[in-house]
């Protein structure tokens, strides 16, 4: 079974261009999250999916950051216009359906390290 | 809110020793528990969780934890390091009333020495 999957692994850009991470979550996998960890610090919470629909936002830095999950697959995350703070790596994670709150483990990406200079 | 707290940015063992890393939280209700572990150029690794019944919890690749009420805490152990567990190990933990939402620790590097 494929993983979590993102693209690109890295992601060089200087202040003020705009940047899309994408992330392809297990098949049939309902629950999909977007985390970044920034300066070796906390991995941070910054939205949640349940299929198409945004289940949580609250993480969300700031209206410069918008994600979509169209049709429920695949999400991206586009950063514009990015700013220096916004470097560190961003993780997408995936979970089974969980109506039955039954806690299922997330399973996460590589990440994408975005540097912006 | 719900926090956790991993005190050592780094611990340091001889392969072979017993290894143990530290985790404590803080959430609103009953928490879920959870140990992740990131390898070099690699995604965080599901290594273990905590939801309900026994306060140990076995995981993969020889870890276990404990769960902890009275001291709120969730250490990841393990009897006999190895070389290759030498990685970045994260706690995290969930709420209860939290879909999935998962609160991070900053995580503890472990060394392992041959």
């Amino acid at each position: 079974e494929a993983g979590v999957t993102q693209f690109p692994s890295h992601s060089v850009i200087e202040k003020g261009q705009t940047v899309t991470l994408r992330c392809d979550p297990i098949s049939g996998h309902d629950n999909l999250y977007w985390y970044r960890r920034v300066m070796g610090k906390e991995i941070k919470f910054l939205l949640h999916f349940v299929k198409e629909s945004k289940q949580d936002e609250s993480g969300m830095p700031n209206n410069r950051f918008l994600a979509e999950r169209t049709g429920g697959t695949y999400s991206t995350l586009k950063v514009q216009p990015a700013e220096l703070e916004d470097s560190g790596v961003y993780f997408c994670a995936s979970s089974q359906d969980q109506i039955k709150r039954d806690h299922n483990e997330q399973f996460f990406g590589p990440g994408t390290r975005l540097t912006v200079l | 809110a719900q926090s956790v707290a991993q005190p050592e940015d780094q611990v340091n063992v001889a392969e072979g020793n017993p290894l143990t890393v530290k985790c404590t939280y803080s959430v609103s209700g009953n928490p879920y528990l959870f140990w992740y572990v990131q390898y070099p150029n690699r995604g965080l690794q599901f290594l273990l969780k905590y939801i309900t019944g026994d306060n140990l919890v076995k995981g993969s690749y020889g870890f276990e934890a404990e769960f902890n009420k009275s001291q709120t805490s969730f250490h990841l152990k393990k009897p006999s390091a190895l070389v290759s567990d030498s990685a970045l190990y994260f706690c995290a933990v969930r709420d209860m009333y939290s879909w999935g939402k998962l609160q991070f620790g900053a995580g503890t590097q472990v060394v392992v020495t041959p």
